[in-house]
């Protein structure tokens, strides 16, 4: 069966960082593009970031270049987000997504998708 | 990186059709056909319905169908069902590796 699972997710200060952790199985991971989409509360979806197989091909939303990295461990089977500078907009549910019918970009189709991880920024 | 416009509800009543459209601009929508479209219930992961404007994924019942005019990415889901409730969001291309996701629509069967 395939498996999404988001964890590093928490509380934190503005200004603080925060790595989130993505674990896949299930499937050949590094055959696949991945993605982080993230969700406000009652909020629509935004996306995040998205970084293609061999980490050629890597792009951040404007609202999170220069302060949020993307990477992936393809011996780990394992995506990533390093946060850095986080602030109160931040705040949402992190979804850790697979392309599995987009063959890379342009094309997307996000078929696979973990739980979420909570992100709350506050003071 | 503006969100693409979609309605904020549609309804219908079981086996009618609702359309939700997506609107955007020729940088994003109107410039790639390269539109999906994911449905997510209260509390659950989205699920995908579309991708490439018009391809179904396995397992995506034939009732749910895409198309795209100029600037403008539609999905239309006919004979409606209980299950079919739910947030839908369209998202699209919009160069240089980046995608931008609409703004939902919440779709009732009343």
């Amino acid at each position: 069966d395939v498996q999404v699972e988001e964890s590093g997710g928490g509380l934190v200060q503005p200004g603080w960082s925060l790595r989130l952790s993505c674990a896949a199985s299930g499937f050949t991971f590094e055959e696949y593009a991945m993605f982080w989409v993230r969700q406000a509360p009652g909020k629509g979806l935004e996306w995040v970031s998205g970084i293609n197989w061999n980490s050629n091909t890597i792009a951040y939303a404007d609202s999170v270049r220069g302060r949020f990295t993307i990477s992936r461990d393809n011996a780990r089977n394992s995506l990533y987000l390093q946060m850095n500078s986080l602030r109160v907009e931040d705040t949402a549910l992190y979804y850790c997504a697979v392309d599995v019918y987009g063959s890379g970009s342009p094309s997307l189709g996000l078929d696979y998708w973990g739980q979420g991880i909570l992100v709350t920024v506050s003071s | 990186q503006s969100a693409l416009t979609q309605p904020p509800s549609a309804s219908g009543s079981p086996g009618q059709s609702v359309t939700i459209s997506c609107t955007g601009t020729s940088s994003d929508v109107g410039g790639y056909n390269y539109v999906s479209w994911y449905r997510q219930h209260p509390g659950k992961a989205p699920k995908l319905m579309i991708y490439d404007v018009i391809k179904r994924p396995s397992g995506v019942p034939d009732r749910f169908s895409g198309s795209k005019s100029g600037n403008t990415a539609s999905l239309t889901v006919s004979g409606l069902q209980p299950e079919d409730e739910g947030d839908y969001y369209c998202c699209s291309h919009a160069g240089n590796d980046k995608y931008v996701f609409g703004t939902g629509t919440r779709v009732t069967v009343v």
